[in-house]
């Protein structure tokens, strides 16, 4: 499977500020995910991202909220806006594995609003 | 709404023993299903997919399908303290490109 670096892998931030997280995978992938794991729950999809395409989001995030960049087969970045402790969260990016269908995760990004 | 069901646990099995971990999903068209371990403060880890009716065997881990009840199941023989985690079970919807939706997850404890 791929390697998938992610940075920061924690932050505290104030709210009404912003914060991008970097997603690296060390080989090309048509696809990247951006997950949310919210305290003691499942993983929510974000949106999905490709490479060259505006990044296709769930019902309940916005762009304006959650911007995303996918400028090469490697990179991806979320950003996380205007947070307000809501928004603390393990935000998470994954890729599509050879076989099309299964994912593979980062290592996660820990978020925490004060 | 396209859901994914399982029972949160805690499930507690002494080591040694086999632990089942139960999902069910409510898509009949869903075509892949994945079974991922998650340690605490860790990222979720692949550790099993099934795609066909039956059984898929793995080392200690065994993935059973039955997409007439739309179930699909996770056994893990010989269980060891160090299977003590959250599994999670996801499964690509039909429609859904190659999106995921995950389950709540189950807790599942091994006891020396």
């Amino acid at each position: 499977s791929a390697v998938i670096s992610q940075k920061p892998s924690r932050d505290i931030c104030q709210r009404g500020t912003s914060l991008t997280i970097q997603c690296q995978v060390d080989s090309q992938v048509t696809m990247m995910f951006w997950y949310r794991q919210q305290p003691g729950q499942s993983l929510t999809l974000i949106a999905t991202a490709n490479q060259g395409s505006e990044a296709t989001y769930e019902s309940g995030f916005v762009i304006d909220k959650f911007p995303i960049s996918r400028p090469n087969l490697t990179f991806s970045t979320l950003t996380v806006s205007n947070m307000s402790p809501e928004d603390s969260s393990i935000y998470l990016c994954s890729v599509e594995g050879r076989g099309g269908l299964e994912q593979f995760f980062g290592p996660g990004t820990r978020l925490t609003v004060l | 709404q396209k859901e994914v069901e399982q029972n949160s646990g805690p499930l507690s099995v002494p080591e040694g023993a086999i632990a089942s971990l139960n999902c069910t999903y409510s898509d009949r068209g869903s075509q892949s299903f994945f079974w991922y371990r998650q340690y605490s403060g860790k990222s979720p880890e692949l550790i099993m997919s099934i795609y066909s009716n039956g059984d898929k065997e793995d080392g200690r881990f065994t993935a059973q399908l039955n997409k007439a009840s739309q179930y699909v199941s996770l056994l893990i023989r010989d269980s060891q303290p160090s299977d003590s985690a959250t599994y999670l079970c996801a499964v690509n919807p039909s429609g859904s490109a190659r999106q995921l939706t995950f389950g709540s997850g189950t807790q599942l404890t091994v006891l020396p």
